[in-house]
């Protein structure tokens, strides 16, 4: 079956822009979670989805949001970017989320904000 | 908030010899799972432990989860290679809080 696919792979914006990444689930999986991942700092969790609902939240600010779709498929939106903001997020699908099941990882969007 | 420390951040071995990385949580853990993430690719699902104390093995991987259900050890016997790249444990209380990684490098 296809993995989890990310769109775009690579993205360049500027400060101040805003930018939409895109996630589409293995098929079945109900719950998507988003990461960003730095190298000083590793994974740090941003939010997780589940059947359309944000279940849980990590510690990032308000610039952060997402949302999930009725097929699952999850967007993650980061406004006013911030040199800070570059990184690798990765999105994650799982049956049920929450860390009960292994989770898939797609290949990553790579964010360079300059 | 919830943390799960994983040392060392880095590992240098000579090929053959074994590597052992630790993670500690501040809280019980409901379950734990490690991943690899190799060079320029994403995190790979390796194994779930569940139980107390549980110890799992693939081939020359062996995983254990403590009796306190709060730390975790994966050790590679006679690394090869091919198990260069970063692994990272992951903690699940409500969600998945991963560890900065162990970054394993093997000197042929």
């Amino acid at each position: 079956k296809a993995g989890v696919t990310q769109t775009p792979r690579y993205l360049i914006k500027t400060r101040g822009q805003q930018v939409t990444l895109s996630c589409s689930p293995i098929s079945g999986h109900r719950s998507v979670s988003w990461y960003q991942q730095t190298p000083g700092q590793g994974l740090q969790f941003l939010f997780e989805y589940f059947s359309e609902t944000q279940r849980n939240k990590g510690n990032f600010p308000g610039r952060f949001s997402g949302r999930q779709f009725s097929n699952s498929r999850s967007e993650m939106n980061v406004s006013t970017l911030e040199l800070g903001d570059s990184a690798l997020y990765l999105c994650a699908s799982s049956l049920d989320g929450q860390g009960h099941t292994e989770a898939f990882f797609g290949q990553g969007t790579r964010l360079t904000v300059v | 908030g919830q943390q799960v420390m994983q040392i060392p951040q880095y590992q240098h071995v000579q090929e053959g010899e074994d590597f052992t990385t630790y993670c500690n949580s501040s809280t019980t853990l409901s379950n734990i799972q490690w991943y690899k993430q190799r060079p320029g690719g994403h995190p790979v699902f390796l194994i779930q432990l569940v139980k107390s104390g549980e110890v799992k093995k693939q081939k020359r991987l062996t995983f254990q989860f403590g009796e306190a259900k709060k730390n975790s050890s994966l050790h590679i016997t006679a690394t090869q290679t091919t198990d260069v790249g970063t692994y990272f444990c992951a903690g699940s209380q409500g969600n998945l809080i991963f560890g900065k990684g162990t970054k394993l490098s093997v000197k042929p």
